[in-house]
C-alpha cells in the first residue's frame, strides 16, 4: 500500500449505529487531519492531530470521536449520527504541522463516502 | 480571516481549448502558502502545486501553468491543450503562516468538465 488509505470506502447507517473510519498512511508522517466534504460546500477541516497529539477540533460535535493511537493510523469513531452527516470524509497527513511560517504540504486519501439514514 | 474565492462554479470546455481557472484569497498574514487540488469522480484529493508568498514566480509543469500575482491576491490556473481526463473537481487552498495550525482553507471548487 503507498500513499493515505481509507476503509470504508463506502458506509450506510442508521441514526442509532456506532461505526468507525479507518485511515492509515504510508508516507512517514507524523501530522494527520479529518476534512468533511458536504454537498455544495467547501472541504472543512475537523481534526488535527501532530505526533499524536490533537492540535485542532474545528467545533465538531461530540458525536464524531477521533483518534490516533499512532502516527500512521487515525479513526473517526461515529455514533447517533443524523442524516446531515451524510458527506465524503477525507483523510489527510503531512510531515508534520510546523510551529514557525512553513507549511507541509497535506496528501489526502481517497475518502469515505458515508450516508446516515 | 482567511478566504479563498473560486468564482467559476463550473466551466466547459472542448479538448485541446486551454482553460484558467480562478482563485482569488485574502489573508493578513506575510508568509503563505497556496495549493492547488485536484479532485476526479474517485473522490480523492491529488496534490498540484505549492507555492509560498515570497515566490511569485510563474510555474509550468507540463500542460499545467500556474500565475501568482500578489497585487491582485489571485493564484490562477492553466490547463494547456485540456483533455478528457482533466475532467474534475479543482481546489484553491490557502495555509496561514504566523498562525499555523496545519488549517487549510479551501476555496468552493471549480467543476471542469472536458469534452471530446
Amino acid at each position: 500500500e503507498t500513499g493515505v488509505t481509507q476503509t470504508p470506502r463506502h458506509l450506510v447507517m442508521g441514526m442509532t449505529n456506532k461505526k468507525s473510519l479507518k485511515c492509515e498512511q504510508h508516507l512517514g508522517h507524523n501530522a494527520m487531519y479529518w476534512y468533511k466534504q458536504s454537498a455544495k460546500k467547501p472541504l472543512e477541516l475537523m481534526f488535527v492531530y501532530n505526533f499524536k497529539e490533537q492540535t485542532e477540533n474545528n467545533s465538531v460535535p461530540s458525536r464524531f470521536s477521533p483518534e490516533c493511537p499512532n502516527s500512521s493510523h487515525l479513526f473517526l469513531h461515529l455514533h447517533t449520527l443524523q442524516p446531515e452527516d451524510s458527506a465524503l470524509y477525507l483523510c489527510a497527513s503531512s510531515l508534520q504541522v510546523t510551529t514557525d511560517t512553513s507549511t507541509d504540504t497535506q496528501y489526502f486519501g481517497p475518502g469515505t463516502r458515508l450516508t446516515v439514514l | 480571516a482567511q478566504k479563498v474565492t473560486q468564482a467559476q462554479t463550473e466551466i466547459s470546455v472542448v479538448e485541446k481549448e486551454d482553460v484558467t481557472l480562478d482563485c482569488v484569497y485574502e489573508t493578513r498574514d506575510t508568509t503563505y502558502y497556496l495549493f492547488w487540488y485536484k479532485q476526479p469522480p474517485s473522490g480523492e484529493l491529488v496534490f498540484l502545486i505549492r507555492r509560498n508568498s515570497f515566490d511569485e514566480q510563474n510555474e509550468i509543469s507540463g500542460r499545467y501553468s500556474w500565475n501568482f500575482q500578489k497585487s491582485t491576491s489571485s493564484f490562477n490556473f492553466t490547463i494547456t491543450a485540456s483533455q478528457v481526463v482533466d475532467s474534475a473537481v479543482y481546489f484553491c487552498a490557502l495555509s496561514g503562516g504566523s498562525s499555523n495550525t496545519g488549517k487549510l482553507i479551501f476555496g468552493q471548487g471549480t467543476t471542469l468538465q472536458v469534452k471530446p
